[in-house]
């Protein structure tokens, strides 16, 4: 248990749909971070917040959008769903000392 | 954002054979992460390397970082079915993740 809590651990939708994904990050941890990953693909990195500030941009679509709010925790919202957005996301937090700790990830399918 | 090759893709190795992947980037880098996913669960952190010519050894598995710090090895001695997974190396800020390398291990 790397004390990272993500909800909902599954989620079926339709094209065109919006969701919200959840992640708690550990104790203590300001860092969270976004990943995206598809069928056989690797981590595709979203986005970083620190302490309630977006800290660091990647791939992330402008259909999708994060916060992270003052109790630390995040969201990340997916919205105009499409087909290709189906894929397993992960949340993970970071102490000061850089590592990252992955949450057991949100599976999205989009029908 | 920087980018960085991880190989090989895939590999298979039978089992009690040695496994090595690699993580090679055009840049110099500040540190390199190493992480390990087993097939339906979530990547786990297995170590930081943050000097050059720096190895770290972890029972079985020894982590190198280059001389010149711009990559990084991860080896398995004698490959057991618990080392099944996707390996991968992770650098900079956002941590920018390798595509991994898939080790399948036949008994």
């Amino acid at each position: 248990d790397s004390g990272v809590t993500q909800t909902p651990k599954h989620l079926i939708t339709a094209t065109g749909q919006r969701v919200t994904l959840r992640c708690s990050p550990r104790s203590g941890d300001l860092s969270v971070y976004w990943y995206q990953q598809s069928l056989d693909q690797g981590l595709q990195f979203l986005i970083q917040y620190y302490n309630g500030e977006e800290r660091a941009k990647g791939n992330i679509l402008e259909r999708f959008s994060a916060q992270q709010f003052p109790d630390l925790h995040s969201e990340l919202n997916l919205s105009s769903l499409e087909l290709g957005d189906s894929a397993l996301y992960f949340c993970a937090s970071s102490p000061n000392t850089g590592e990252l700790f992955f949450g057991e990830g949100s599976r999205l399918t989009v029908l | 954002g920087q980018q960085v090759m991880q190989i090989p893709q895939y590999q298979h190795v039978q089992e009690g054979e040695d496994f090595t992947t690699y993580c090679n980037s055009s840049t110099t880098l500040s540190n390199i992460q190493w992480y390990k996913q087993r097939p339906g669960g979530h990547p786990v952190f297995l170590i930081q390397l943050v000097k050059s010519g720096e190895v770290k050894k972890q029972k079985r598995l020894t982590f190198q970082f280059g001389e010149a710090k711009k990559n990084s090895s991860l080896h398995i001695t004698a490959t057991q079915t618990t080392d099944v997974g996707t390996y991968f190396c992770a650098v900079s800020v956002g941590l920018t993740f390798g595509k991994g390398t898939h080790l399948i291990i036949q008994p």
